[in-house]
């Protein structure tokens, strides 16, 4: 088995400022995914990669960057947090190549409030 | 424009009965159909899958009912616990596309 970890568990952030969040994966996928969920709205894809250095945007990449330096890792960067935001951002990975029939594995999540 | 649709946003059910969670969707494209389980301060994880090509799949108390042909399916929790509290998300990919529902927060009541 495997696991992703996401770091912080909490952030608080000010507004206009720049957040950073983190996660590592040992299952050895090729996928990873950053998601946001809000209440009421479900999983909404903000970035995907397929490959070390790969980024690919998903329908909410504004506002947001993505790094993938190594296959293990994916960070997500808040660019200028929002004042009052208040979501949960969600790391997840993938065996293979993109968004197809596959499992995800969802890491337990990052929750973010802007003040 | 939301892709894929649960038609109730909570849902509560007491110990017991079968409690029946509904999706659509509208991208012909979608082959196969994932139905993710979340706990509070948890992320979500896989419950049960059907393929675009079946009608029904059962893995014991949890059942999807697949209509291709009216773009729907729905889960069905046989003999409910409180246990099974959670939200559902179901979700449709295909064509390098993974879309979530919005969920339905399930309650199940001793």
């Amino acid at each position: 088995g495997g696991i992703i970890t996401q770091t912080p568990k909490f952030l608080i952030g000010q507004e206009g400022q720049k957040l950073t969040l983190k996660c590592q994966q040992n299952f050895n996928h090729d996928t990873m995914y950053w998601y946001r969920q809000d209440s009421g709205k479900g999983l909404r894809l903000i970035y995907y990669s397929i490959t070390e250095n790969d980024l690919q945007k998903g329908d909410l990449s504004e506002g947001y960057d993505a790094s993938r330096e190594k296959k293990s890792s994916f960070s997500l960067t808040v660019t200028s947090a929002q004042k009052n935001e208040m979501a949960v951002f969600l790391c997840a990975s993938s065996l293979d190549r993109g968004p197809s029939q596959n499992t995800l594995y969802f890491g337990a999540g990052t929750r973010l409030s802007v003040l | 424009q939301q892709q894929v649709r649960q038609s109730s946003q909570s849902l509560t059910v007491w110990e017991g009965e079968t409690a029946i969670l509904n999706c659509s969707y509208e991208n012909s494209a979608f082959d196969y159909f994932p139905w993710y389980q979340q706990f509070p301060g948890e992320g979500p994880a896989l419950l049960i899958a059907i393929r675009s090509v079946s009608d029904k799949k059962e893995d014991g108390r949890f059942t999807i009912f697949f209509n291709k042909r009216e773009k729907n399916l729905s889960l069905h929790i046989k003999d409910s616990q409180p246990g099974d509290s959670a939200t559902y998300f179901c979700a449709a990919t295909g064509n390098y596309k993974y879309v979530f529902g919005a969920g339905t927060r399930l309650k199940v009541i001793a």
